[in-house]
């Protein structure tokens, strides 16, 4: 069955300091693989997809995030965070069908001056 | 373009009660979705829509009821409402063709059943 873990439940970083977060999947063939933020009290926003292709995506907002294949990962970066990237981050894997899109549970980042 | 809009933002029900949930789109999408959301549990797929007339459900479905008579709208309906139903609901909208899964959500609505 498909399944998306994000093993970090919360992450508090310093503004410009390097960021990662997690993702791992489960899915019997190569998945859609998704990034989306979601600011407080706001919906989900795409950041960024992964469908096939160059393993490294890019998105908006400066974050890219890289899909590896042997790991069944696909971790979300960025250089250097900004106070703005305080959200709620969320991967998503999606199969074969509309109905087959499971979404993690989530990561919130938190970001110190 | 207002994109997804949900209505409304925020609602107190009764146990047993009843109401809807409303949701719009301008982008002319084929797909739309309703979403709940828990804390610790990501978003889970409640009911969606490939299309006007036809919907089918998603991984949690019981107690709520949809329709799609245009393309616009997808009202999301409790039909006796449960403490248990206390979530934030979201909808979401995508092309259905190209890249038919990226989706557009709404804002969200923050629901109580006491």
């Amino acid at each position: 069955a498909q399944s998306v873990t994000q093993p970090d439940i919360h992450i508090t970083v310093s503004e410009g300091a390097s960021l990662e977060l997690r993702c791992n999947y489960s899915y019997g063939a190569t998945p859609y693989l998704f990034w989306y933020v979601q600011s407080p009290g706001q919906g989900l926003q795409l950041l960024l997809k992964y469908f096939s292709g160059d393993t490294l995506v890019q998105g908006i907002k400066g974050f890219e995030a890289e899909f590896k294949r042997s790991q069944s990962s696909f971790n979300l970066r960025k250089p250097s965070v900004h106070w703005s990237d305080a959200a709620e981050y969320f991967c998503a894997v999606e199969g074969t069908s509309y109905d087959k899109v499971i979404f993690g549970p989530g990561t919130s980042l938190s970001v110190i001056p | 373009n207002a994109g997804v809009t949900q209505t409304p933002k925020f609602q107190v029900l009764k146990t047993g009660q009843s109401m809807t949930l409303q949701c719009a789109q301008d982008m002319n999408h084929e797909y739309m979705s309703w979403y709940r959301q828990d804390p610790g549990m990501g978003l889970r797929l409640i009911h969606y829509s490939v299309g006007a007339g036809i919907t089918d459900q998603g991984e949690v479905p019981n107690g709520y009821n949809v329709s799609r008579s245009t393309t616009e709208d997808f009202p999301l309906r409790l039909l006796s409402a449960a403490p248990s139903q206390t979530s934030v609901y979201f909808c979401a909208s995508s092309f259905g063709q190209g890249d038919p899964y990226e989706q557009y959500f709404g804002p969200g609505t923050r629901l109580t059943v006491t």
